[in-house]
This record gives structure tokens, C-alpha cells and sequence, in this order.
């Protein structure tokens, strides 16, 4: 496709379960983001991948957070057993990794999970 | 870690009016600062951006402007129009991005 797509878009699941999130980057970007969104926040950084390996995941906020990009395109974010607080709006981006500062990130629709 | 500001958060203008957002961040190593506009159930999008080098850049109707001194930038929309309402997101990055809280934008017709 054109853009950074995700799925699902909605996501709906009980105190305690596991969930899949799965992000679709640009065709030929090598790097890969995820971000976390509150309501009336701006996105918060989790995880940045360059090609299959996790760069940078200091923004995972305990360990039932875990992501994998295993072919370097396709990105996975795994959340164990789900707690309330992590209802949030889950986005994903993707720039072509340039080796310099600021590569563009451009950002799917995001998946909204619900936490009851 | 980066922590960036941004104000106002609502601002409501008429058609037509022009509508200044700034922001302020707090690490001198951050050198790219984007700006998104997200609209009611989207993903940001991209709009505008400056790196460290340059003090200004403008496409259209939209300017950013950078003061890296005073660690400052600000985005500028003239003769703003009802699509424009959206929200508005700054950000700083040296490695990752992190972004301000938003700026809700009103455009009456």
C-alpha cells in the first residue's frame, strides 16, 4: 500500500489478556517506530526498529511490553497481561533510515485499545 | 530526556486570521523539529519540518521558525481556513521524537 496501515484498528479486550498489535510499514523503509497516545497527549516514543533489530526501546514502559520485527518489515507489539492503564491509541511509523538527523516518520492510523 | 512545550493549547481564530503555535524544548543536542496535524481519529501528518541548520522554512501558506539559542520554534499558518481545524503537534529529536502535548485549532468560518 501507499502509506503505514495497522490493524486492527480497534481493539477491545478484558483486564488480564494478551494482545497483538500489527503495523505494516512503507514498502522500503528500513526503520520502524511505535508511540503510544492518551487522550489529549501527544504521542509517546516505545520502540524504534532498524531493519530486525531494536535500536531503541527505551520507551517501553515495563516488560509486558514487548515488539519484533522479524523480516524487517512487518512490526508486531505484544502487550501482556493487560492492565487499565494501558488503553490508549497505539501508532505506527516508518522513515527511510538516511544516517543523518531527522528522517521524516510518517504515521499509520493507529489501532485505539481498550482495556475493561 | 527531551521535554518539549507547547502553547497554546486551544486557539480559535476567525477565517482568513493567522494562527502562531510555539514551542519550547530543553535538550541543545535535538536538531530536527517536525510538525504534525492530526486530525478526529487519524494519525498525525506531516507538514511542515526544520533541521538545525536553517533558521526558517515556508511552504505555502505554512512557516516554521527556529531559534536554536533560545531553544524555541514556532509554526505560523496564514489566511487559515476551516480545514485547518485539526490538532497540532510540535516536536524535537536527536534520536527519537518527542512531542509537545498538542494545540487544539479552530477555524470559524
Amino acid at each position: 500500500g501507499a502509506g503505514v496501515s495497522q490493524t486492527p484498528s480497534n481493539k477491545v479486550t478484558e483486564k488480564g489478556k494478551y494482545v497483538e498489535l500489527r503495523c505494516d510499514p512503507i514498502s522500503g523503509h528500513t526503520a520502524l517506530y511505535w508511540y503510544r497516545q492518551s487522550l489529549g497527549q501527544g504521542p509517546e516514543f516505545l520502540i524504534y526498529f532498524q531493519g530486525t533489530g531494536a535500536a531503541d526501546d527505551s520507551g517501553l514502559p515495563n516488560d509486558r511490553f514487548f515488539a519484533v520485527r522479524p523480516e524487517g518489515s512487518v512490526s508486531t507489539l505484544k502487550i501482556q497481561r493487560t492492565e487499565r492503564g494501558d488503553s490508549a491509541v497505539y501508532l505506527c511509523a516508518s522513515s527511510s533510515y538516511s544516517g543523518g538527523p531527522g528522517d521524516t516518520q510518517y504515521f499509520g492510523p493507529g489501532t485505539r485499545l481498550t482495556v475493561l | 530526556g527531551e521535554n518539549v512545550e507547547q502553547h497554546p493549547s486551544t486557539l480559535s481564530v476567525q477565517e482568513g486570521d493567522s494562527a502562531v503555535i510555539k514551542c519550547t524544548y530543553s535538550d541543545s543536542a535535538s536538531n530536527y523539529f517536525p510538525w504534525y496535524k492530526q486530525e478526529l481519529g487519524k494519525g498525525p501528518q506531516l507538514i511542515i519540518d526544520i533541521r538545525s541548520n536553517v533558521g526558517e522554512k515556508k511552504d505555502q501558506r505554512i512557516a516554521v521558525t527556529l531559534n536554536k539559542t533560545a531553544k524555541h520554534f514556532s509554526l505560523h499558518i496564514t489566511e487559515t481556513q476551516p480545514e485547518d481545524s485539526a490538532v497540532y503537534f510540535c516536536a524535537a529529536s536527536y534520536s527519537t521524537l518527542t512531542f509537545g502535548k498538542g494545540t487544539m485549532l479552530l477555524v470559524s468560518p
